[in-house]
């Protein structure tokens, strides 16, 4: 596609319910980022992938948060057992590689816990 | 004070005016990045500079760096009101893993 796509660009769900939040980078992107944004904050840094790896897991809050890559291309970010502190907006973002080069930010997905 | 934390965090100005914002950092780092954000979604990306560079120019963008003082400005000239949103600068690490940080952000308002 011609940018980042995420899916679905809102989410409203209960409390301990899971979720799972899809990002398709651009084509032939090798890296792969997904930050959070909570109202009137900057950019949590959570997790990036260089092909279907993630050499840097630190940023995730907690074990109830994971995310995978398949071949090299979509990425789901996936949520267990929600809490009203995810609430936020999940941002994704790819680039041709890692470190050195622009980012191109998907559009987000608003997500809600209640 | 975190990693990218931009000052001030908040500026108002009119139209036509310049308008300038800093960053400060703490790690080395490959390059740093600014970026701009409308309405709370997705970043978009304005201008990069390279640890080895000290000025960069892009239209009325003009961005400058300094690794002796770990910061960065982004300088907007002439703005308008379509200038209106949030600004972050965001560093690439120059070890390790390729850690990138964002700041907290500069909100902008320009009045017409």
């Amino acid at each position: 596609g011609a940018g980042v796509s995420q899916s679905p660009s809102n989410k409203v769900t209960e409390k301990g319910k899971d979720v799972e939040l899809r990002c398709d980078p651009i084509s032939g992107h090798t890296a792969l980022y997904w930050y959070r944004q909570s109202l009137g904050q900057g950019l949590e840094f959570l997790i990036y992938f260089q092909g279907n790896s993630a050499p840097d897991k630190s940023g995730l809050p907690s074990d109830r948060f994971s995310a995978e890559r398949t071949g090299g291309s979509v990425s789901t970010l996936t949520i267990q057992r929600t809490q009203q502190e995810d609430s936020a907006v999940y941002l994704c973002a790819s680039s041709i590689m890692v470190g050195q080069e622009t980012q191109y930010f998907g559009p987000g997905t608003r997500l809600l816990v209640l | 004070s975190q990693q990218g934390e931009e000052d001030p965090q908040a500026l108002s100005i009119q139209e036509g005016e310049n308008a300038t914002m800093n960053c400060s950092y703490k790690t080395s780092i490959n390059n740093l990045q600014w970026y701009r954000q409308n309405s709370g979604r997705g970043l978009v990306h304005l201008i990069l500079i390279r640890s080895n560079e000290r000025e960069k120019h892009s239209g009325r963008l003009r961005v400058t760096l300094d690794t002796s003082k770990k910061s960065s400005s982004l300088l907007i000239t002439a703005s308008r009101a379509a200038d209106t949103a949030s600004y972050f600068c965001a560093t690439f690490n120059s070890g390790g893993y390729q850690k990138v940080t964002f700041g907290t952000g500069t909100k902008l308002q320009v009045i017409p």
